[in-house]
């Protein structure tokens, strides 16, 4: 069974820095790795999504990369801001959708 | 933009009581998801369907069944709520290519369960 792990659970950083969020899986045979933002209370938003055949994929200020050997996927975020506060979720294809924990990003202004 | 609606925000159930979830998405998707989330576990898949009628078991089935009778709406039913199952529930919603899920999850904004 496909195991998802986010490190670290929680970040504080302060406005204006880059940041990267991890996330490692244990099986690499996937279709696509998603990044999704969880602001509290709601649902889930769709950042990024990856196929497995391919290595990166950016949004403006985000960049998300995929080591499919490797099981590790980062998600890259310049010049942070408060408004990027949230919870960073990371979610793999295998035979089914497998979850990580999250990581709670707070920004500081 | 891709529409996922779940009917309710929040709920409060009584223990032993019958529970629908139901969610509707507006975007013709083959694939639905039932998810629950809860602190420090994460999102785990309850059940989904890749098309009418159709179902299969996620993770942690038991306690719940489904039901899709039309393309656009698939219904969660707690036959008899336990505390166990207050939780915050997730559907969500993609197309199919290929016979595989490889598009993007769109997501519902949650319905917060709590049963006394």
């Amino acid at each position: 069974k496909q195991e998802v792990t986010q490190i670290p659970a929680a970040l504080s950083v302060p406005e204006g820095e880059n940041l990267v969020l991890n996330c490692s899986f244990t099986d690499s045979a996937i279709y696509n790795l998603q990044w999704f933002r969880q602001d509290p209370g709601k649902g889930l938003t769709s950042l990024l999504l990856i196929q497995s055949s391919q290595r990166e994929q950016t949004s403006g200020r985000l960049n998300a990369s995929l080591d499919k050997s490797s099981g590790r996927s980062t998600l890259y975020i310049a010049a942070s801001q408060p408004g990027d506060s949230a919870t960073y979720l990371c979610a793999v294809h295998s035979n089914q959708f497998y979850f990580g924990t999250g990581t709670s990003l707070t920004v500081i202004p | 933009d891709v529409k996922v609606t779940q009917s309710s925000r929040y709920l409060v159930k009584r223990t032993g009581e019958k529970v629908f979830l139901e969610c509707v998405q507006d975007m013709d998707h083959e694939n639905m998801f039932w998810y629950r989330q809860d602190p420090g576990l994460g999102l785990r898949l309850i059940y989904f369907s890749y098309d009418v009628k159709m179902k299969e078991k996620g993770d942690i089935p038991e306690g719940y069944s489904v039901s899709r009778e039309k393309k656009e709406r698939f219904s969660l039913i707690l036959e008899s709520a336990s505390t166990n199952q207050t939780s915050m529930y997730l559907c969500a919603s993609s197309l199919r290519t290929g016979g595989v899920a490889k598009n993007i999850q769109y997501f519902g904004a949650g319905t917060r369960l709590s049963v006394l």
